[in-house]
């Protein structure tokens, strides 16, 4: 079965840290991972796609990196702002006639003051 | 582009009756997609549309769920008796599939509360 899981559930830190989520998937076979960022009472924006060729990409002070050999991809938030505080979904989707979406749980950022 | 509108923003509606939520997805794209979205569950795929036709409706949970899309920009999502399980967020997203390796544009959801 397709499964997308993501850690933490949940993540505190202060203004101006780092962070690294993670993102672990069974999904196969594989065709590309996407990043979204979901802010209060809005729906999902894509930040990153990464291909099974890519290790890492970056948008911003966004990194994701993807190790498709062990099927894990990391997204990275560097120097963060109150504005990353959202939820971070990792999205898998396979190839095949009827290509087909897996959707990790998220994990939600807060950063403090 | 104003992107995916979904309509109402919220709906509050008693058991057994009928909801309907809009979507008009972003012009050019081929592919609609519903979405349910809870805190337990995440993200559930309720069906998707590919140039209007009903691809994958294998998400929708029972016979009291329809959804029609009878053009290429809108698209109906229909519960119909409602119950309080049905309470979550809706969220409509489209696409152009087959490019931008398959990226979704999500509306701004329908939060629907069934009491």
């Amino acid at each position: 079965k397709n499964q997308v899981e993501q850690s933490p559930q949940s993540l505190i830190i202060l203004e101006g840290k780092n962070c690294t989520l993670q993102c672990n998937y069974t999904v196969s076979p594989f065709s590309n991972l996407r990043w979204y960022k979901q802010d209060t009472g809005r729906g999902p924006v894509s930040l990153t796609i990464m291909t099974f060729s890519e290790n890492t990409k970056s948008n911003g002070r966004y990194t994701a990196t993807l190790d498709a050999d062990t099927k894990q991809s990391s997204l990275h938030i560097t120097a963060s702002q109150l504005s990353d505080s959202a939820s971070y979904i990792c999205v898998v989707t396979t190839t095949g006639t009827a290509s087909k979406l897996t959707f990790g749980t998220g994990t939600r950022l807060q950063v403090t003051l | 582009d104003a992107g995916v509108i979904q309509s109402p923003r919220h709906e509050v509606t008693e058991m057994g009756q009928e909801v309907t939520l809009r979507c008009k997805p972003i012009s050019g794209h081929n592919s609609l997609f519903w979405y349910r979205q809870t805190m337990m569950r995440g993200l559930e795929l309720l069906i998707y549309f590919n140039n209007n036709v009903p691809i994958d409706d294998s998400g929708m949970p029972e016979d009291r769920f329809s959804a029609k899309m009878p053009n290429a920009s809108f698209s109906t999502l229909k519960i119909q008796p409602s119950e309080p399980r049905d309470s979550a967020v809706y969220f409509c997203a489209s696409s152009l599939w087959g490019s931008s390796g398959e990226k979704l544009f999500f509306g701004s959801g329908t939060q629907l509360s069934v009491l």
